[in-house]
């Protein structure tokens, strides 16, 4: 089976910098990725990190430590629209065709504040 | 941009009736997928589809089954509603890869009474 774990919630300042941690244990793996979803929103990409190391999007980086089974996603300058759910996923076992099912984590729900 | 589109945002329905969820997308993507989302559980994926009329279980198929007759449309069926299958349910689409990101839809809010 797959798990991930990741904080429930993290609560930062606006402008500064947050990291958001994720743990994984799966059977396969094929990339980390990460999902912000405002409330009532739907989940929208971020980014995914297929080899070790940190990718840069703007504001938002991942990292990606494979033999740690460790990821994080940093956000620098906060802003307040930054505050959301943001979810790790690792593509799995569940695969078919070319599909690879998505597993999320439990989410962490980050507050900005003023 | 892609649009994934869920038929109905809010959705009400009985114990023991027989629940459609439709999804289209636009893009052409080969890949659909049904997930439901809790409280403090995440997202869960139920069922997801590579190809039309091709199907896979996901984490939690129980009391679930899908349709992929064409390949822009993938419907999720609840055969007999249960009042644990009260939940928001989303789906998404994307193309082959495995950094290919999903797209969600909106999510239908599905409350069985």
């Amino acid at each position: 089976g797959q798990s991930l774990e990741q904080p429930s919630e993290v609560t930062a300042v606006e402008g500064a910098i947050v990291q958001i941690n994720c743990t994984y244990q799966t059977s396969g793996f094929y990339g980390l990725s990460w999902y912000q979803q405002h409330d009532g929103g739907a989940p929208t990409f971020l980014s995914y990190n297929g080899l070790d190391g940190l990718e840069e999007t703007g504001r938002f980086s991942s990292f990606l430590s494979r033999s740690d089974s460790y990821g994080y996603l940093l956000l620098q300058e906060l802003q307040m629209k930054d505050s959301a759910s943001y979810f790790c996923a690792v593509r799995d076992g569940h695969s078919g065709g070319g599909a690879d099912g998505l597993t999320f984590g439990k989410g962490t729900h980050l507050i900005i504040q003023p | 941009d892609v649009k994934v589109t869920q038929s109905s945002r809010y959705l009400v329905k009985r114990t023991g009736e027989k629940v459609f969820l439709e999804c289209v997308q636009d893009m052409d993507h080969e890949n659909m997928f049904w997930y439901r989302q809790d409280p403090g559980l995440g997202l869960r994926l139920i069922y997801f589809s590579y190809d039309v009329k091709m199907k896979e279980k996901g984490d939690i198929p129980e009391g679930y089954s899908v349709s992929r007759e064409k390949k822009e449309r993938f419907s999720l069926i609840l055969e007999s509603a249960s009042t644990n299958q009260t939940s928001m349910y989303l789906c998404a689409s994307n193309t082959r890869g495995r950094g290919s990101p999903l797209h969600f839809g909106n999510g239908t809010r599905l409350t069985v009474t």
